[in-house]
């Protein structure tokens, strides 16, 4: 199993730039969901999703987009990008909400 | 109260010490509570899960103390490997579906 993977690994974008991260995961896991990380905050829940073709709200998601059209893939769009999206972002799949659960490696995205 | 606080650290400790991290959460309801451990530039991993009184792995002993809402992490006999940073997880307030993160405490065993 590769777990979960997030692609790209890195990424530098300019201000008002739209990009999408990848995140997959091959653990037949219901639930997945986009963190971001800035230093001294801890992990923040931008969006997840329970199941396929079903997403939500997290703790701050402004300036986000998800969508999960399969169990598999969780993609997260950034639609403007603003340097106050700087951050690394990472992604995360359990077997069900409330639960501890896997993380992929994270994107590193610089907004200049 | 936020509704999740660590021990601000840093932890600096000899090979061998035993050291503790407290964790205070706010969602009296809380029926679980996780322990991660990230490494520099490293994605966050499960080191434990506490869903009664505590949970004990090898070194590590996690402790619930829910009267006064706060979950304990024991380390004993440090290993230089130790040395990460470590996260405080519960269920957020009014909505089990989402996890809140504490900001993390760092840990460095020394030699």
């Amino acid at each position: 199993n590769a777990g979960v993977t997030q692609t790209p690994k890195f990424q530098v974008l300019k201000t008002g730039q739209s990009m999408t991260l990848q995140c997959a995961q091959d653990m037949n896991h219901e639930y997945m969901s986009w963190y971001r990380q800035d230093p001294g905050m801890g992990l923040r829940l931008i969006h997840y999703s329970v199941g396929a073709g079903i997403t939500d709200q997290g703790e701050v998601p402004n300036g986000y987009n998800v969508s999960r059209s399969t169990t598999e893939d969780f993609p997260l769009r950034l639609l403007s990008a603003a340097p106050s999206q700087t951050s690394v972002y990472f992604c995360a799949s359990s077997y069900s909400n409330g639960q501890s659960g896997y993380f992929g490696p994270g994107t590193r995205l610089l907004v200049l | 109260r936020k509704e999740v606080e660590q021990d601000p650290g840093p932890f600096n400790v000899p090979e061998g010490a035993t050291v503790a991290f407290n964790c205070t959460y706010s969602n009296s309801a809380s029926q679980s509570f996780f322990w991660y451990r990230q490494d520099c530039r490293k994605e966050p991993k499960l080191l434990m899960s506490v869903y009664s009184s505590g949970n004990e792995d090898g070194r590590f002993t996690a402790q619930l103390n829910r009267a006064s809402q706060y979950i304990s992490l024991l380390i004993r006999d440090s290993k230089l490997s130790d040395s990460a940073t470590y996260l405080c997880v519960v269920p957020r307030a009014g909505s089990a579906r989402q996890l809140t993160f504490g900001s993390g405490t760092q840990l460095t065993v020394l030699p």
